[in-house]
């Protein structure tokens, strides 16, 4: 069974462009995450959805970052326009779901540098 | 936010020796969790705790959550070289299965 994909694996830009990430969650998989890593620190929620609905965005910049998840499948993050700091390794993961801490399954992540 | 605390940040050891990575809050968890994370890659699910004061091995690996439930701890036994990575704890609320927080994360290097 095929993993968490994520898409592109390296993204450099320069400054004030944009960028979009690509995730395709686990199959059957109801819950997916967002998250942004800095280098040897643990990631932070961005964004969580249950299905298509946006259920935590409480931490997406909103005035930069958009994201959806078409038809409850797959999901684009995007940043418009990309900053310094927002250069980082930017994480998607899916879980079941449901009513107990289930195991979020991790893609290999897109790593950003702003320039 | 729930804010989880790992100690120590960086830890580098000799094979063959034992180690112990702290997670704390003062916070309550309903579960925790702890995940390991190689370079270039997304963390990987180690263990589910849920009750407080329940322990875990897993081969070398010995997890406990605390009895209060809003502090954990990973001990491992005899490291070795492929154990080198970046270990997460991450909790959730209670009622809030879905809305886990990540640590600050713990990288452990083995030294042959």
């Amino acid at each position: 069974e095929a993993g968490v994909v994520q898409s592109p694996r390296y993204k450099i830009i320069e400054k004030k462009q944009p960028v979009a990430f690509w995730c395709n969650p686990i199959s059957g998989h109801n819950t997916l995450y967002w998250y942004r890593q800095n280098l040897g620190q643990g990631p932070e929620l961005l964004i969580r959805y249950e299905n298509e609905e946006a259920v935590d965005d409480s931490q997406l910049p909103k005035d930069r970052f958009s994201a959806e998840r078409l038809k409850g499948v797959d999901s684009t993050l995007k940043i418009q326009p990309a900053e310094l700091g927002d250069s980082a390794v930017y994480l998607c993961a899916s879980s079941l779901g449901g009513p107990t801490l289930g195991e979020q399954f991790f893609g290999p992540g897109t790593r950003l540098t702003v320039l | 936010t729930q804010l989880l605390e790992q100690s120590p940040q960086f830890l580098s050891i000799q094979e063959g020796e034992n180690l112990t990575v702290y997670c704390n809050s003062s916070s309550v968890f309903s579960s925790l969790q702890w995940y390991r994370q190689e370079p270039g890659e997304g963390p990987v699910l180690l263990v589910t705790v849920v009750t407080g004061g329940e322990v875990k091995k897993l081969k070398r690996l010995t997890f406990q959550f605390g009895d209060a439930r809003k502090d954990s701890s990973l001990h491992i036994t005899a490291a070795q070289p492929g154990d080198t990575g970046l270990y997460l704890c991450a909790g959730a609320p209670t009622g809030g299965y879905q809305k886990v927080t990540f640590g600050t994360g713990t990288k452990l290097q083995v030294i042959p």
